[in-house]
């Protein structure tokens, strides 16, 4: 069974940093895997997708990897600003299937 | 152009009401999928649409649970006899097709008192 964990569960930085956020996996036969930022009170908002036979996307300031044998994947911020704080959530689709495994999240906090 | 969207944002309800969530998915999207996050959780599947295919309803809690999708488009989640545990933000998304970019609506929040 497919399990996806996110840590850490809470981040606080300063704004301007750098950061990577973490997300693994224990089965490594993936489709894809796409990460999600949730606002309070809001809906998903799609970040990148990455398919199993890419190594990264890139979307602006976000860059997200993916190491299928090593089960993991990361999403860099760089110059990290007070609205990228929000909760970062990763899920794979799994070969022939449809659903998503939803990691827990990370809750981020960009302090001005 | 238009995204998910879901109505109502917002429903209080009695314990058991029936309530209708509804969905209206992207424009062309073929798949449909209805989930449910209660406060502090992550993302629970419900059900999910693909086309004309039957749906897939193995993640539904319970037969108080049903989903439809009209015409490949728009879709109502009921919930019947409305149980306080029930009480969680039930999010729509679509995508183009299986295993693509998912859309996400703003969701709903249910409140059942």
């Amino acid at each position: 069974k497919q399990e996806v964990t996110q840590i850490p569960a809470a981040l606080s930085v300063p704004e301007g940093e750098n950061l990577v956020l973490n997300c693994s996996f224990t089965d490594s036969a993936i489709y894809n895997l796409q990460w999600f930022r949730q606002d309070p009170g809001k809906g998903l908002t799609s970040l990148l997708l990455i398919q199993s036979s890419q190594r990264e996307q890139t979307s602006g300031r976000l860059n997200a990897s993916l190491d299928k044998s090593s089960g993991r994947s990361t999403l860099y911020i760089a110059a990290s600003q007070p609205g990228d704080s929000a909760t970062y959530l990763c899920a794979v689709h799994m070969d022939s299937n449809y659903q998503l495994i939803w990691g827990a999240g990370t809750k981020l906090i960009i302090k001005p | 152009g238009a995204g998910v969207s879901q109505s109502p944002s917002n429903k209080v309800t009695e314990k058991g009401k029936d309530v209708e969530l509804r969905c209206d998915p992207i424009s062309g999207h073929t798949a449909l999928y209805w989930y449910r996050q209660s406060l502090g959780q992550g993302l629970e599947f419900l059900i999910y649409f693909q086309g004309n295919s039957a749906p897939d309803k193995s993640g539904l809690p319970s037969d108080r649970f049903s989903a439809e999708r009209t015409g490949g488009s728009v879709s109502t989640l009921t919930i019947q006899r409305t149980q306080q545990e029930d009480s969680a933000v039930y999010l729509c998304a679509s995508s183009l097709a299986s295993g693509g970019s998912q859309y996400f609506g703003p969701g709903t929040r249910l409140l059942v008192l």
